[in-house]
């Protein structure tokens, strides 16, 4: 019973065009989101974290919250293909301490 | 950046025998988190702990212990282990609203 639920599985976008990744929680004790990056191999690495309603912007990556539908998403303008990798949005429940529930993930590919 | 070591890195183990997975972080984070990673799922959480002497059950803890015996250890201990453990499990720490810092990661493989 995935609590996270990211989509899609899978995206391919070419060298230079817009990423598109959506996650949504199904659990109203979520208090905010993370998105990590994972490439092959390797271990996730945080990428941003969002808090409150709205968007929040660093470089090339643009993160949407709406806390009422508990969705967020993850946007990657001027993609390169160094993004390439598995996207992992965290829900972060806070019940006094702090809960990490994951995603499955988007696999992202960018194209030359 | 925060520092979480994993040892063993890779593990080749008998169905039926007992493993540990350990994990140290040199950051004085409060929290520590088991996951494991399987195609398709993302990263399950197995337990996780508040503090020294604390384990809490994640969401796929059948099969699994936890021990946190100081601020800087913890570890995942499968009793008896079973070809459906196979998998890279994955540690992580953080303190508060901080975020997550993971390990290497062990792959482990049960024959």
């Amino acid at each position: 019973q995935q609590k996270v639920q990211q989509s899609p599985e899978s995206l391919i976008v070419p060298e230079g065009g817009m990423a598109s990744l959506n996650c949504t929680s199904s659990d109203r004790n979520v208090d905010y989101f993370w998105w990590y990056r994972q490439h092959s191999g390797k271990s996730p690495k945080m990428l941003m974290s969002i808090f409150s309603n709205g968007e929040k912007e660093e470089g090339r990556f643009t993160v949407h919250l709406n806390k009422a539908s508990l969705h967020t998403s993850l946007h990657i303008r001027d993609s390169q293909p160094s993004d390439s990798a598995l996207y992992l949005c965290a829900a972060v429940v806070n019940t006094g301490n702090y809960k990490y529930v994951f995603g499955a993930g988007t696999r992202l590919k960018v194209i030359a | 950046e925060a520092a979480v070591t994993q040892s063993p890195r890779n593990k080749v183990a008998v169905t039926g025998g007992k493993v540990t997975l350990s994990c140290n972080q040199t950051n004085n984070h409060n929290n520590m988190y088991w996951y494991r990673q399987d195609t398709g799922h993302g990263l399950r959480l197995i337990h996780y702990s508040y503090g020294a002497g604390s384990t809490e059950k994640g969401d796929i803890p059948d099969g699994y212990k936890a021990s946190r015996p100081s601020q800087e250890n913890f570890s995942l201990i499968l009793e008896l282990a079973t070809p459906s453990q196979t998998s890279v499990y994955f540690c992580a720490s953080g303190g508060g609203v901080n975020t997550l810092y993971f390990g290497a990661g062990t792959r482990l493989s049960v024959l």
